[in-house]
């Protein structure tokens, strides 16, 4: 079975610096790979998508993500992070069978 | 436009109580599914439907029914209600052919069981 992890439960960064979250997976066939994001109470928001067209994901908010074969990850990054980043950070792969298999969530504090 | 529209969005029940959370989407989708979602676990998926007429089940579905009579709508119901489904529920939906397809998700229904 397919399944994704997320290092870090909590990341925590100054509004302007690099945003980094990592995710890896794992997957025995070519994987669909999603990043959603939740802002408080609210439900899952679509940031971007790899679907193999191609390995370089640039998505919505300045958000983008590699998907590297050779490391089986797909860490999400941002050049410079805003106060509105804060928010939930989900990873998903989805399998056969259309279900999304999420990661447990990676939380992004921004600071001022 | 209304997407993915669950109902209610707060609702408190008492342990034994039965109670229908309520999604539906105008999209068309054939894919429906439900998720709980709970602190440091990520989202988990409770029972999915590929289309009307057929249902199956996902990584936690004791406690929970559903049925799917119609493509718009995919109604989860809680027969007897426990503290452990204490939870904040999302209901999703997508085209089901092609994986790379955007699954889109409701606002989220927060139930509390005590």
């Amino acid at each position: 079975a397919q399944s994704v992890t997320q290092l870090g439960s909590h990341v925590s960064v100054s509004e302007g610096a690099l945003v980094l979250l990592r995710c890896n997976y794992s997957s025995s066939v070519p994987p669909y790979l999603f990043w959603y994001v939740q802002y408080p109470n609210q439900g899952l928001q679509l940031l971007l998508k790899y679907t193999s067209a191609a390995t370089l994901v640039k998505g919505i908010n300045g958000f983008e993500a590699e998907f590297k074969k050779s490391e089986t990850s797909f860490h999400l990054t941002k050049p410079s992070a805003h106060m509105s980043d804060a928010a939930e950070y989900f990873c998903a792969v989805r399998e056969a069978g259309t279900a999304l298999i999420f990661g447990k969530g990676t939380t992004l504090s921004v600071s001022s | 436009n209304a997407g993915v529209t669950q109902t209610p969005k707060f609702q408190v029940l008492k342990t034994g109580q039965s109670m229908t959370l309520q999604c539906a989407q105008d999209m068309n989708h054939e894919y429906m599914s439900w998720y709980r979602q709970d602190p440091g676990m990520g989202l988990r998926l409770i029972h999915y439907s590929v289309g009307a007429g057929i249902t199956d089940q996902g990584e936690v579905p004791n406690g929970y029914n559903v049925s799917r009579s119609t493509t718009e709508d995919f109604p989860l119901r809680l027969l007897s209600a426990a503290p452990s489904q204490t939870s904040v529920y999302f209901c999703a939906s997508s085209y089901a052919t092609g994986l790379g397809n955007t699954i889109y998700f409701g606002e989220g229904s927060w139930l509390t069981v005590v």
